[in-house]
């Protein structure tokens, strides 16, 4: 089982539109989690972290769901600017290193 | 400097031929991980340093590559007698603080084998 996983989309949805990102991870250990996005294999940007239960930046909030193993993103009133792929990323507690998921395409549409 | 510098920018070898990337972390940043990009967006954890000192490298093909990070000098990763499936960006990301605390990302080299 890979240690993150993620759903591929793609996500096609129009401006304005709320859409939300699942991700799940194996290591009930894990204690830092990280959404970043990036753009046409540029470089990966970190969105937000996601340190406690959540936060929320602007129209993005981020969840952590620890008894079920799983962080959201929400991204209210998207906007073309949005249309990246969004990495959900978890660092295991004891490893030193990021794990990754594959990443979630999401296409925002005039 | 403010953001993670990474040279070159593209590099191309044949099979067979050395490759050599460089990085620079942001200024202040202890930590620097190395990662691999492939396909699909899948990403590999390579090596990392505390200061020039080797955090883990348990990502590391060692028959072939090699990293360094010494004072006052770029990091750098080397890839000895390359291969096709090494094909791939390379990312360096650097942090203040360790693993669990944000990883800022340069902008990465392609590397080409042909």
């Amino acid at each position: 089982r890979k240690e993150v996983e993620q759903d591929p989309g793609p996500f096609n949805v129009p401006e304005g539109a709320t859409v939300a990102f699942n991700c799940t991870y194996s290591n009930s250990a894990s204690q830092s989690f990280f959404w970043y996005r990036q753009d046409c294999r540029k470089e990966p940007k970190l969105l937000m972290s996601v340190y406690s239960s959540g936060n929320e930046d602007g129209r993005f909030t981020a969840q952590l769901n620890r008894a079920s193993q799983y962080i959201s993103l929400l991204i209210r009133d998207s906007k073309l600017s949005d249309s990246a792929t969004y990495l959900c990323v978890v660092a295991p507690t004891g490893a030193n290193n990021l794990f990754f998921g594959t990443g979630t395409r999401l296409t925002v549409i005039p | 400097g403010e953001e993670v510098a990474q040279t070159p920018k593209h590099l191309v070898r044949g099979e067979g031929q050395k490759a050599k990337l460089y990085c620079a972390p942001i200024k202040g940043h202890s930590y620097v991980f190395w990662y691999q990009q492939v396909l699909k967006n899948e990403f590999k954890f390579l090596i990392s340093f505390q200061n020039e000192n080797v955090f883990d490298e348990t990502g590391m093909p060692k028959e072939r590559f090699s990293a360094k990070c010494l004072p006052n000098s770029p990091c750098s990763l080397e890839i000895q007698a390359t291969k096709l499936e090494d094909s791939a960006v390379y990312f360096c990301a650097s942090s203040q603080f360790g693993n669990s605390y944000e990883q800022y990302f340069g902008p990465g080299t392609r590397l080409t084998v042909t």
